[in-house]
């Protein structure tokens, strides 16, 4: 069956920093991969997605590139800010976004 | 954008009584929406697939007899957790299936804590 399995956290990182938060999966077929946000107090928002090998994703900043041979998904961002603060989920689904297989989700707090 | 809503945010019950979640999309009528569970620092698991007008599809693990699922319309599902125990206090997320210029996607729920006495 499908799974995800991401870095565990916490993360607390100063303003300005480097992240990187770690994402492998396994899966049979091709599926689409996801990073979710949840902001303090908020349901889930869709961040980024990839759909086939070698897409990136992009949005607000935060970069992740599918990649096939090593079966992941990282999620990086150059220089985080305190408003980065929230929990990242990675996901999967084998078609589409439709039955998405979660990460356990990670929590990455900025530091100002 | 897309906004889901549920209510209530959190209920807290005496074991062997029943809870209904609401799950509705306000702005956005929606065909399809999930219904996830989440335990403490663990993922989000999902429970079941609500399709308006037909009986909803569970996961394997999930009782359909205690996790009841209604999608009477295109912008409200409810999950009525049944005879509710201890093990059943959770956090239940619901999101709703929508076609963007990008294609489809699902948006989330703020989640609803239960707690069971």
């Amino acid at each position: 069956g499908n799974s995800v399995t991401q870095m565990e956290g916490p993360v607390t990182l100063s303003e300005e920093a480097f992240l990187t938060i770690n994402c492998t999966y396994t899966a049979t077929g091709y599926p689409s991969l996801f990073w979710y946000v949840q902001y303090p107090g908020e349901g889930l928002q869709l961040l980024l997605k990839a759909t086939k090998a070698d897409d990136k994703g992009s949005n607000k900043g935060f970069e992740a590139t599918y990649r096939k041979e090593t079966t992941s998904f990282h999620l990086e961002k150059g220089s985080v800010q305190v408003s980065d603060s929230a929990v990242y989920f990675c996901a999967l689904s084998d078609w589409g976004d439709y039955k998405l297989s979660f990460g356990a989700g990670t929590t990455v707090t900025v530091r100002a | 954008g897309a906004v889901v809503s549920q209510h209530p945010s959190w209920v807290i019950c005496k074991s062997g009584t029943s809870v209904k979640i609401e799950c509705r999309s306000l702005d956005f009528q929606a065909t399809t929406m999930f219904w996830y569970r989440q335990f403490p620092k663990q993922s989000l698991m999902l429970m079941a697939t609500s399709n308006e007008g037909s009986k909803a599809t569970y996961e394997q693990g999930v009782e359909k007899d205690k996790f009841l699922i209604n999608h009477a319309s295109l912008t409200l599902s409810t999950l009525t957790v049944t005879s509710a125990h201890p093990e059943d206090s959770s956090f239940y997320i619901c999101s709703a299936r929508y076609r963007t210029r990008t294609g489809n996607e699902q948006f989330f729920g703020p989640g609803t804590r239960l707690t069971v006495l």
